[in-house]
């Protein structure tokens, strides 16, 4: 199986700055690179998919960018309401998850 | 509108099986696969298997082959997932997701289905 390894597990960030959170494959996986939001007892909500399409209803603030192993999701001016966790997910072989990546306020 | 709705909260004995729904609505439900995935509590997302409504062909992750089938009844839009010789370390919420085809993203996904397994 590919192994997607997540930094950093945890952020600490402010509302208005610019987070980034990074991905990598262990082996590539093209462009098939998909980014999930998920908030307590909720299912995970697409974002990204592959690499860099905005889910459509996904805020323009949310971008993403890469391909083969590395990748990444960047927030452009966080907002209050996207404190929550975030996954990648390759859907180039059977699909595997990051372990996640855990937005807080600071 | 689309969605996937789930079976409700289940719990087991170690030993026994479980076995959840996931009814489909607002699309025509032979055209996506559907995905099933867990989350244990405090842990990330693992993926169990996949069924395609249409054709039936399966494909299951080699740690759950031999304990886990997938079934659709394509006449009530429903798939479910029967995992048996249930431990304790499956105690997880199961969801069901739509994939459009090959390659795609998760794009829908169902509420989720909390299992506990517990003597």
């Amino acid at each position: 199986d590919v192994q997607m390894t997540q930094s950093p597990s945890s952020l600490s960030a402010s509302v208005g700055d610019r987070v980034t959170i990074t991905c990598r494959a262990s082996q590539s996986v093209s462009n098939y690179l998909n980014w999930y939001q998920q908030k307590p007892g909720k299912p995970p909500k697409v974002l990204i998919y592959t690499a860099s399409n905005l889910q459509s209803g996904v805020p323009s603030r949310f971008s993403g960018s890469g391909s083969g192993t590395d990748f990444t999701l960047t927030i452009s001016s966080l907002q209050p309401e996207d404190f929550a966790t975030y996954y990648c997910q390759q859907s180039y072989d059977n699909p595997t998850f990051g372990q996640g990546t855990k937005l807080e306020s600071k | 509108q689309v969605q996937l709705v789930q079976s409700g909260a289940e719990v087991k004995k170690p030993g026994a099986s479980v076995k959840v729904s996931c009814k489909a609505s607002g699309y025509t439900f032979s055209d996506y696969y559907l995905y099933w995935v867990r989350q244990a509590p405090g842990q990330g997302l693992e993926w169990l298997g996949w069924i395609d409504p249409n054709s039936g062909d399966k494909k299951y992750a080699l740690k759950f082959q031999g304990r886990v089938t997938m079934t659709r009844d394509t006449s009530i839009g429903t798939a479910y997932m029967e995992l048996g010789r249930l431990r304790s370390d499956d105690t997880a919420v199961y969801f069901c997701a739509r994939v459009p085809s090959s390659y795609s993203p998760m794009d829908v996904w169902g509420q989720g289905t909390t299992v506990t397994v517990s003597s």
